[in-house]
């Protein structure tokens, strides 16, 4: 739905390179998870992330809760960064855990 | 440690046969969620459960399905009478501090 929002949709990258991912929040975000599908479809945790950032490897993500949005940064792309990435939010403070995802982006690296 | 195990990985059933699906979540994990995942909804939340008590189930359509969690080793998700449109991956994660979540490889089930 449109509670979480995610841009672009869609994305072509070649090994060496780097984009950044990016999440929209309509509702009030407390924290926010990364993953990633792999084209097995198993959904990969990356980040758990409250407000600021946090980094692993090659990848890197930030949170501003007051400015509602989340990004994921993925530097010197490999073939094996390909699939599928949703970001996901937890609403409001002492509310449910339960996680809203966006649409996803998917990610296709190519040599 | 063998993460989030989800069995079956895939069912095939009837029109208005019931399905049942189960989740082992990792050991030590207090925490169980259910989603599904379809192309055209995305990902769904459907229920979870903490220490075994059911704490949300506001994503769970309010008849034929139902889940529970009777030992903290074992979670399941019953459909009854299932219809076509319930044709889903359906996800189960786990957590150890409530938030952070790791999710199992889902049952694929299609409804004929």
């Amino acid at each position: 739905g449109d509670k979480v929002k995610q841009s672009p949709s869609a994305l072509s990258l070649q090994e060496g390179t780097n984009s950044a991912l990016r999440c929209n929040f309509s509702i009030a975000a407390t924290t926010v998870q990364w993953f990633l599908q792999n084209p097995r479809g198993s959904l990969i945790n990356l980040f758990y992330l409250v407000p600021g950032t946090k980094e692993n490897g090659r990848l890197k993500s930030a949170f501003d809760s007051k400015e509602s949005y989340s990004t994921l940064h993925i530097r010197d792309a490999q073939l094996e960064d390909s699939g599928t990435y949703f970001c996901a939010a937890e609403e409001g403070q002492g509310g449910s855990a339960k996680l809203i995802f966006g649409e996803g982006t998917k990610l296709t690296v190519s040599s | 440690n063998a993460g989030v195990i989800q069995t079956p990985r895939h069912k095939v059933t009837g029109k208005g046969q019931e399905a049942t699906l189960w989740c082992e979540p990792i050991s030590g994990h207090s925490a169980v969620f259910w989603y599904r995942q379809t192309i055209v909804q995305g990902l769904e939340f459907l229920t979870y459960f903490r220490n075994q008590a059911p704490i949300d189930d506001s994503g769970m359509p309010k008849e034929r399905f139902s889940a529970q969690m009777p030992n903290q080793s074992h979670s399941t998700l019953k459909i009854q009478s299932t219809q076509p449109q319930d044709s889903a991956v359906y996800l189960c994660a786990s957590s150890l501090d409530g938030h952070t979540q790791y999710f199992g490889p889902g049952t694929r089930l299609l409804v004929l």
